[in-house]
């Protein structure tokens, strides 16, 4: 088990629906990650949160909007997304953003896309 | 040339044997490495971190880092079935402030 856990597992959604992945840690960690991997390809940046602000933003389309609650909580908002957005969403975090500490990670929801 | 280089494999290793998985990079600016494991469908798991050059071991695993030549390495011994996975090596890259994973190298440890 991980200490880093994320809901749902799986979802399946339409190009037109919202929905949202939700992240939690209880480690203390200051810096929570969302990633995006595709299969057979390392996982891809696409935001970081430092102490609850957003430090980093790789250029994510405005289809995912990220939303950090509290130090324990992330969310990923997602709405009208695409085919090629199916993926597999992980979450991670670590002690300080940039600090150089260990990324932990979630077991990640599987996004499936119709 | 990429940043956080790995050979994809897959590497076949016997049961029993060491398994040597590499990795090189390019910012010499770097000082933090990782080494995840991932079986598939499943997320990466941290298995190694290293900061200093030198060796640094944990159980059936070594990580051994070379900052002068830009190399980091990941030896498991006595390898077992449930190694088999693909290993993520990742840098934190210190001119971007995040880390960049390698491609990951496929190994499969027969029986």
């Amino acid at each position: 088990d991980t200490e880093v856990t994320q809901t749902p597992k799986h979802l399946v959604m339409g190009m037109t629906n919202k929905k949202s992945l939700k992240c939690e840690q209880h480690m203390g960690h200051r810096a929570m990650y969302w990633y995006k991997q595709k299969a057979k390809k390392p996982p891809e940046l696409m935001f970081v949160y430092s102490y609850e602000k957003l430090s980093i933003n790789e250029s994510v389309p405005s289809r995912f909007s990220p939303e950090c609650p509290n130090s324990s909580l992330l969310n990923l908002h997602l709405h009208a997304l695409q085919p090629e957005d199916s993926a597999l969403y992980l979450c991670a975090s670590s002690q300080e953003a940039f600090g150089g500490q260990p990324q932990h990670f979630g077991d990640g929801t599987r996004l499936s896309i119709l | 040339q990429k940043e956080v280089e790995q050979n994809s494999g897959p590497l076949s290793v016997p049961e029993g044997a060491i398994a040597s998985l590499n990795c090189t990079y390019s910012d010499r600016g770097s000082q933090s490495f990782f080494w995840y494991r991932q079986y598939s469908g499943k997320s990466p798991e941290l298995i190694m971190f290293i900061y200093s050059n030198g060796d640094k071991e944990d159980g059936r695993f070594t990580a051994q880092l070379n900052k002068a030549s830009q190399y980091v390495s990941l030896l498991i011994r006595d390898s077992q079935p449930s190694d088999s996975a693909t290993y993520l090596c990742a840098v934190l890259y210190s001119s971007a402030s995040k880390i960049i994973f390698g491609s990951g190298t496929r190994l499969s440890i027969r029986p």
